[in-house]
């Protein structure tokens, strides 16, 4: 247990709508950082927030927002979904920025 | 952005036998981590390499960083088919991205 939660872990919807991935961070961890994996793409870095700020941005859409909040647990908005938006979703977490990260067990989303 | 290449993309390889993976880049990385990830699991932190040289072992994994800090390999001795799995590396830049390699993908036959 790498003490990093996301919920749900599954989740399947139909194109063109909005869903809301949540992360947990491991306790005192500052860092939260959002990854999208496919099977032709890799782990892809999405973005990452560092004790409530956006600190960087990777390859996300512009139909892709996240944000961090003052308890630390973060959250990833995906919508618009496209069939292509089906993937892993992972949240890691880590105590600063570029340490080791925690990785959470990850949410399956399937868009239909 | 730092990109990292990680060789082979697919091992697969009777168990006993030895094996080495790569990580590369045309950067010299501040530090550099290694994970492993099972199918429908998250990564799991295998070990972090900071200095250039630098050799850290893990029962049978053996894993080292060059003296350039530009390239990384891991080892392993025995290969068991509980070592199938995604091998990846990762590294952060001075920013606050931690970017991982596209992985190794090793199948361990009994």
């Amino acid at each position: 247990d790498s003490g990093v939660t996301q919920t749900p872990k599954h989740l399947i919807t139909a194109t063109g709508q909005r869903v809301t991935l949540r992360c947990s961070p491991r306790s005192g961890d500052l860092s939260v950082y959002w990854y999208q994996q496919s099977l032709d793409q890799g782990l892809q870095f999405l973005i990452q927030y560092y004790n409530g700020e956006e600190r960087a941005k990777g390859n996300i859409l512009e139909r892709f927002s996240a944000q961090q909040f003052p308890d630390l647990h973060s959250e990833l908005n995906l919508s618009s979904l496209e069939l292509g938006d089906s993937a892993l979703y992972f949240c890691a977490s880590s105590a600063f920025k570029n340490t080791e990260a925690f990785f959470g067990q990850g949410t399956r989303l399937t868009v239909v | 952005t730092q990109l990292l290449e990680q060789s082979p993309q697919f091992l697969s390889i009777q168990e006993g036998e030895n094996l080495t993976v790569y990580c590369n880049s045309s950067s010299v990385f501040s530090s550099l981590q290694w994970y492993r990830q099972e199918p429908g699991e998250g990564p799991v932190l295998l070990v972090t390499v900071v200095t250039g040289g630098e050799v850290k072992k893990l029962k049978r994994l053996t894993f080292q960083f060059g003296d350039a800090r530009k390239d990384s390999s891991l080892h392993i001795t025995a290969a068991q088919p509980g070592d199938t799995g995604l091998y990846l590396c990762a590294s952060g830049g001075s920013n606050y991205k931690l970017t991982f390699g596209k992985g190794t993908l090793l199948t361990v036959n009994p």
